[in-house]
């Protein structure tokens, strides 16, 4: 069965420093996606990544980088030199290729702090 | 292109009353999917429609309903409201072409249920 794991459910850190948000996931399917989405106090889930399960180079988007190691089946997330607008709530999730209904499993989110 | 929209933005029902919310996807998305999200289950799986037939369904009990029409628009409602159904209801939109895809999400409506 599919899993996602987020172990901290809540985050705080000063301005400008560098925090990572761990996600480990449990997966039977040897093709899927993985996800990261953001949530502000808006409410929105906002798209940040995608990962295929095949691709297991780290990528960096500005403040923002993904490590995906498949040995320890986590996809962690970095955000280096943090603003007060990546407060939020982050989402790591997975899809399955064989998982016919298109559904993704989230983890139960990191809320994050990031104080002036 | 413009996101993915729901309306209402807001709800206040009273048990027993029926509700219902409305998703536009993203154009040219033809995949629409229904979240539930509380603070205590987080975000759950409602179901998935793709080309006004819905694919799959999470574990909710009949009360819960949906359709989409032929431009993809969807609505979901719940009959009966209980007060265990206050939540955001996210909808999310995906192009629905190879497995898996991603899905893009509205600003939700929140339902509060007195």
């Amino acid at each position: 069965a599919q899993k996602v794991t987020q172990a901290q459910t809540e985050i705080s850190v000063v301005e400008k420093e560098d925090v990572t948000l761990d996600c480990v996931y449990e997966t039977r399917d040897t093709t899927y996606y993985l996800f990261w989405y953001k949530q502000p106090p808006s409410g929105e889930l906002v798209f940040l990544i995608r990962r295929n399960s095949f691709d297991e180079q780290n990528e960096i988007s500005g403040r923002y980088s993904w490590n995906f190691q498949k040995s320890t089946s986590s996809f962690n997330f970095t955000i280096t030199a943090s603003q007060v607008v990546d407060s939020a709530v982050y989402f790591c999730a997975l899809s399955e290729a064989a998982n016919r209904d298109d559904k993704i499993i989230f983890g139960k989110g990191t809320r994050l702090h990031i104080l002036p | 292109k413009a996101g993915v929209t729901q309306t209402p933005r807001y709800l206040i029902k009273t048990r027993g009353q029926q509700v219902t919310l409305s998703c536009s996807p993203i154009s040219g998305h033809r995949s629409v999917s229904w979240y539930q999200q509380t603070p205590g289950q987080g975000l759950q799986f409602l179901f998935e429609y793709f080309s006004e037939t819905q694919r799959n369904k999470g574990n909710f009990p009949g009360r819960f309903s949906g359709r989409q029409f032929s431009n993809s628009r969807s609505e979901m409602n719940v009959s009966t409201l209980e007060l265990g159904d206050s939540a955001l209801y996210l909808c999310a939109s995906s192009l629905a072409g190879t497995r898996p895809d991603t899905q893009y999400f509205g600003p939700g409506t929140r339902l509060t249920v007195l």
